[in-house]
């Protein structure tokens, strides 16, 4: 059971290039997030989807676009990279909505922009 | 605005140590309160959380933690570290009604534990 993948787990690109990361689950999670993990910030959220075709925004969601056509899959564009952006990217699922759920983490892709 | 408060950075322990990490939330309502543990290189794993009911909180590996409601406070706590419990630790809020949502946690900015062998 793989639970959650990311792909890929490293990535460099450049300023202004456009990049997917992608986040897939075999539980059938109904919810899904996306966090970058900075140091002195912790994990920030930004995005997250409650169901297919179902997103709202984050704490950080500007530069960054998402989509969720499938359940399984919950994959995170940046439209035109920059530095700042440089960052642990994490995905994460939850079973069912409810404020004592636990969220599942993936291992995370290490993303550099240059 | 909610948040999340870790004071303690990094701290640095010799094994058999007692450990007590600290986290303070601000939020007036009801919350749940989870700590998560992130070794080197993995991903983050949930220590333990609070839901309701007995505020202290038995979590894994001998991990513990108290809700205090009056302080706001969900320290983590446990009796003699190991050297494999070197990690970093994120203290996290899920505030109901924070934007509207019920799943949005809140994470600290994190502290990083080395324990020295």
């Amino acid at each position: 059971d793989a639970g959650i993948t990311q792909s890929p787990r490293y990535k460099i690109t450049e300023t202004g290039r456009q990049v997917t990361l992608m986040c897939h689950q075999t539980w059938s999670h109904s919810y899904m997030f996306w966090y970058r993990q900075d140091l002195g910030h912790g994990l920030r959220l930004i995005y997250y989807s409650a169901a297919a075709d179902i997103t709202d925004k984050g704490e950080v969601p500007d530069g960054y676009v998402v989509s969720r056509s499938k359940t399984e899959n919950f994959p995170l564009t940046l439209e035109s990279a920059t530095r700042s952006q440089t960052s642990v990217y994490f995905c994460a699922t939850q079973l069912a909505g409810g404020r004592g759920e636990t969220q599942y983490f993936g291992p995370g892709t290490r993303l550099l922009v240059l | 605005a909610q948040s999340v408060s870790q004071h303690n950075h990094h701290v640095i322990l010799s094994e058999a140590a007692s450990l007590e990490l600290g986290c303070n939330y601000s939020y007036g309502g009801t919350v749940n309160l989870f700590w998560y543990v992130q070794y080197p290189g993995q991903h983050l794993q949930l220590l333990l959380k609070y839901f309701s009911g007995d505020p202290l909180v038995k979590g894994i590996k001998g991990f513990e933690a108290e809700f205090i409601k009056s302080k706001f406070s969900f320290n983590l706590r446990k009796p003699s570290v190991q050297w494999s419990d070197t990690a970093e630790y994120f203290c996290a809020v899920n505030a109901g009604n924070y934007g509207g949502a019920t799943n949005k946690l809140i994470f600290g900015t994190g502290t990083l534990l080395a324990v020295q062998p």
